[in-house]
């Protein structure tokens, strides 16, 4: 079983961009797709990105994903970021044996 | 749009068993594989169970097999999840969530229910 590994936290001032990780311990990053989920404090998850980079209707464009074969990770990039984009974030992937794998989380502050 | 509605929760004791339901509207229902994901108070998301868009192909996370099994009824767009011996361990928020597939090889949600507390305690 592999796993996904993001930071705990990350902090980044409004209007800024930031860029949250994603690595996968076994397997190529690229075998599976990678989706990320934003959950607001108190409040169900939200799919931001699914598929490594489409974004359901309703996500603004500046939410963008991306994956990397060279390190084995995802990304989420944020632009011009705003207080309510002030969330936790998950990466989540699979395999053909474990069919969700979750990351443990990223909690992003806007300050 | 989709809308997702889950009820069933509550507080049950270590060893009973609790069934939970999902509603699904907004979309065709029979065309959709649905997933259980659940959260305990704190901690981050888990994959519980997955039960493709016929009800033919069934998968559940290593932390509930044998216990716990999913379930739907097309002609009333519902999911349900059955758990039985539960365990303190088994405390979290159940969220619904829709897959974009139907037969599907691995979890890509796009919409989720706003979830339902289930509180294992004697």
């Amino acid at each position: 079983n592999f796993m996904l590994t993001q930071p705990l936290s990350v902090s980044e001032s409004p209007g800024k961009t930031v860029t949250l990780s994603c690595t996968r311990s076994s397997g190529s990053i690229a075998s599976n797709y990678v989706q990320w989920y934003q959950q607001r404090p108190g409040s169900a998850p939200t799919t931001v990105i699914y598929e490594n980079n489409q974004r359901p209707s309703g996500v603004p464009d500046r939410f963008s994903g991306s994956i990397d074969r060279s390190s084995n990770s995802a990304s989420l990039s944020i632009s011009g970021l705003e207080t309510e984009d002030e969330a936790d974030y998950y990466c989540q992937s699979y395999d053909s044996t474990n069919l969700g794998v979750f990351g443990g989380g990223t909690r992003l502050t806007v300050l | 749009q989709v809308h997702l509605v889950e009820s069933g929760g509550g507080v049950v004791q270590p060893g009973r068993s609790l069934r939970l339901s999902c509603a699904a509207s907004g979309f065709n229902f029979k065309n959709h594989g649905m997933h259980w994901v659940r959260q305990a108070p704190g901690k981050g998301l888990e994959w519980v169970a997955l039960i493709w868009y016929d009800g033919s192909e069934k998968y559940y996370g290593d932390s509930v097999k044998g216990r716990f099994s999913v379930s739907r009824d097309n002609s009333k767009n519902t999911v349900f999840l059955q758990m039985n011996s539960l365990r303190d361990e088994d405390t979290a928020v159940y969220y619904c969530a829709r897959d974009r597939s139907g037969m599907v090889g691995g979890l890509v949600v796009d919409s989720w229910g706003q979830g339902t507390l289930v509180t294992v305690s004697s």
